[in-house]
């Protein structure tokens, strides 16, 4: 079975500051997609970034990056130039490429950005 | 705009009752999944649909019941055979149970309290 893990509960990071959020799963696919996912204050859940496993460049979005290490099974998620709107539970999650109910969440970081 | 309306948002039930949360989704997309969060766990997989009129247990299936009459609407009943029923729930939605996209849509969710 897959599981994912994410190894920091909480961190905090100044405004205008660059944080990374750990994440590793445990798979034995190799057809799979990555997501981070944000969950504000206001609970709903919103896609930040997705890789697919098969694609060797890290995805980028705006001020969101990842890295990702397929051999090492990593997936951290960058944030550059931190915003007060930045401060959410972001949640790690694998899907089993071609089995949208296979997605597997990690438990979460919940990240304060501090002004 | 497209996307998953929940209601209520929030829900009080007392010990024994059933409770039916509502899930409708105006994105046109295949397939259907219910949530649970609870604080520390990442979310769990309760029942998904890829189509009308199916649809399969996920990994805490017990004490809930789900249908799937038409594509836009698939609700979720928790029972009284539920043990612990107090949580928040997601619904959320795909394109296709699989494919090339398998991003999760989600809806704002909903807070049950059992009293």
């Amino acid at each position: 079975a897959q599981t994912v893990t994410q190894s920091q509960p909480e961190m905090s990071v100044q405004e205008a500051e660059t944080v990374t959020l750990s994440c590793t799963y445990d798979t034995s696919e190799s057809n799979y997609y990555l997501f981070w996912y944000k969950q504000p204050p206001s609970r709903q859940m919103i896609l930040v970034i997705r890789q697919e496993a098969y694609k060797q460049q890290n995805a980028t979005e705006n001020r969101f990056s990842v890295n990702f290490q397929k051999a090492a099974k990593s997936f951290s998620l960058k944030i550059s130039d931190s915003q007060l709107g930045d401060t959410a539970m972001y949640f790690c999650a694998f899907m089993n490429g071609g089995y949208g109910q296979n997605f597997v969440f990690g438990p979460g970081t919940r990240l304060s950005v501090l002004p | 705009d497209g996307g998953i309306t929940q209601s209520p948002k929030y829900l009080f039930r007392k010990e024994g009752q059933n409770v039916t949360l509502s899930c409708e989704q105006n994105l046109n997309h295949d397939a259907m999944y219910w949530y649970r969060q609870d604080p520390g766990q990442g979310l769990r997989l309760i029942y998904y649909s890829q189509i009308v009129n199916d649809f399969q247990k996920g990994d805490i299936a017990e004490g809930y019941s789900v249908s799937r009459e038409k594509k836009e609407s698939f609700p979720l009943t928790v029972t009284s055979a539920q043990k612990n029923p107090t949580a928040f729930y997601l619904c959320a939605s795909s394109i296709d149970s699989g494919g090339p996209t398998g991003e999760l849509f989600f809806g704002e969710g909903s807070r049950l309290t059992v009293l």
